[in-house]
This record gives C-alpha cells, structure tokens and sequence, in this order.
C-alpha cells in the first residue's frame, strides 16, 4: 500500500532560524504531491502543490518545496521562520493509480519560539 | 474567501448511537471527502463522494458508515452505531475536480464516543 512518511515529529526552533521538514513516499507512479498546514484552532489550509513541472515550488508566507523524483521526497522549507509558523505541518499525496484520495504523513508540530 | 464549514465543532455521543456529522462543501465544487484523524495517528481516508454516489472507500468505511448529500449542499457523514473507537477528528473537505487539484478542508468535527 502506499505510504507517507515525515521524519519529524516535533521541531522546535527560533526566530529566524530556518526550517526544513523531510517528506517521504512510497514507490507509486504518477504523484501530485501537497504540504497543508494547521494552524491551532483551524483548519487545514493548503501551503503549496506539485503536479508537474519546475521541481521547486514556491508556496504562501515564504514557504517552498523541492520534488526529487529518484529519492521519492518532497521536503518543505523555509529561510526565515516567524513565531506565527507554529503549526502542524502535513505531507500529503495523491497516488494517481490510487484514485483522488489524499494519503496523509503523519505530520510534524512545529514550535517557533519568539 | 470560500470556505468549507462543519456542523459541529465537537459532539459528544454515547456508544452504539447514532450521528450525523455535517459539511458544507464550497458551492461549486464537485468532489467531497471524508477523513478522519484518531489523536496521535495520521489523518486517514473515508471516502469521496462525487455525481452523487460514493467513487472511492476505504477499509475503515464499513456498512456502520453512509454518506449522502441530501439537499445540494449540505454533506453528510453518518454513524449508525458507534463504538469508542470511532473517537477522532472527522474533517470533511471539497475539490473542483478529481485528485489534480487541491482539496479545500473543513475545521473538523471532534467526535467524543462514551
């Protein structure tokens, strides 16, 4: 079956300080890939997609993503954290062979300390 | 903005009861989801919905859940029975099309089984 992994489960940084959360999937043709992010208190909001295309997508409030097709990875970053990008981030992705449904990673909480 | 919205924010039922969680998607949309989050574990696929009828299921939707969208605007997740392990966030979420474009997530309904 396909999976998502996201190594981290808790980071906890400065502000400033600059952020990477590794993204991994499992073998499955054809991907879309998404990072979502969840602010406390609200809903999922989607931060940036890849469907085809420049391997480096550039999403909202500074963030961005690079797809490497041979490690199967779509990391998310950012230079510059502020205090309001604590959140939970989540790696999602729609196996294409699967059908629509989005398979979630198992998200990362991230504290920005101010 | 549009915005998916869920009814309501947290239900707290008795085991074997039955609920009825609702959503409504953003207006022209034409594929809603289900997913649901149990504290601790990954946001996980229920089902989507499209042109009236379930497309896709998973495992976890067994004969206990249904679906429907009875008036063209709201959708809606049932339970027939529930048990205490259908505790969890249940988010419903909404997309123009199939899995190629970004879905648009509700807050989420925290069902409380007792």
């Amino acid at each position: 079956a396909q999976s998502v992994s996201q190594h981290n489960h808790h980071v906890i940084l400065s502000e400033a300080a600059s952020l990477e959360l590794g993204c991994n999937y499992s073998y499955g043709g054809t991907v879309n890939l998404f990072w979502y992010v969840q602010y406390p208190g609200q809903h999922l909001q989607l931060l940036l997609k890849y469907f085809s295309g420049d391997p480096l997508v550039k999403g909202i409030k500074g963030f961005e993503a690079e797809f490497i097709k041979s490690k199967f990875s779509f990391n998310l970053r950012k230079p510059s954290v502020q205090w309001s990008d604590t959140a939970e981030y989540f790696c999602a992705v729609n196996f294409k062979a699967a059908g629509n449904k989005l398979t979630f990673g198992g998200g990362t909480r991230v504290l920005v300390k101010p | 903005e549009p915005e998916v919205t869920q009814t309501p924010s947290h239900q707290v039922t008795q085991m074997g009861q039955e609920v009825i969680l609702r959503c409504v998607p953003i207006s022209n949309h034409l594929y809603f989801y289900w997913y649901r989050q149990i504290l601790g574990q990954k946001v996980e696929f229920l089902v989507s919905f499209y042109n009236n009828e379930i497309s896709e299921k998973s495992e976890i939707f067994d004969d206990q859940f249904s679906v429907e969208r009875p008036d063209g605007s709201n959708f809606t997740l049932k339970i027939r029975s529930t048990k205490l392990e259908d505790s969890a966030m249940y988010f419903c979420a909404s997309s123009l099309w199939t899995g190629g474009t970004e879905a648009f997530f509700g807050q989420g309904t925290r069902l409380t089984v007792v």
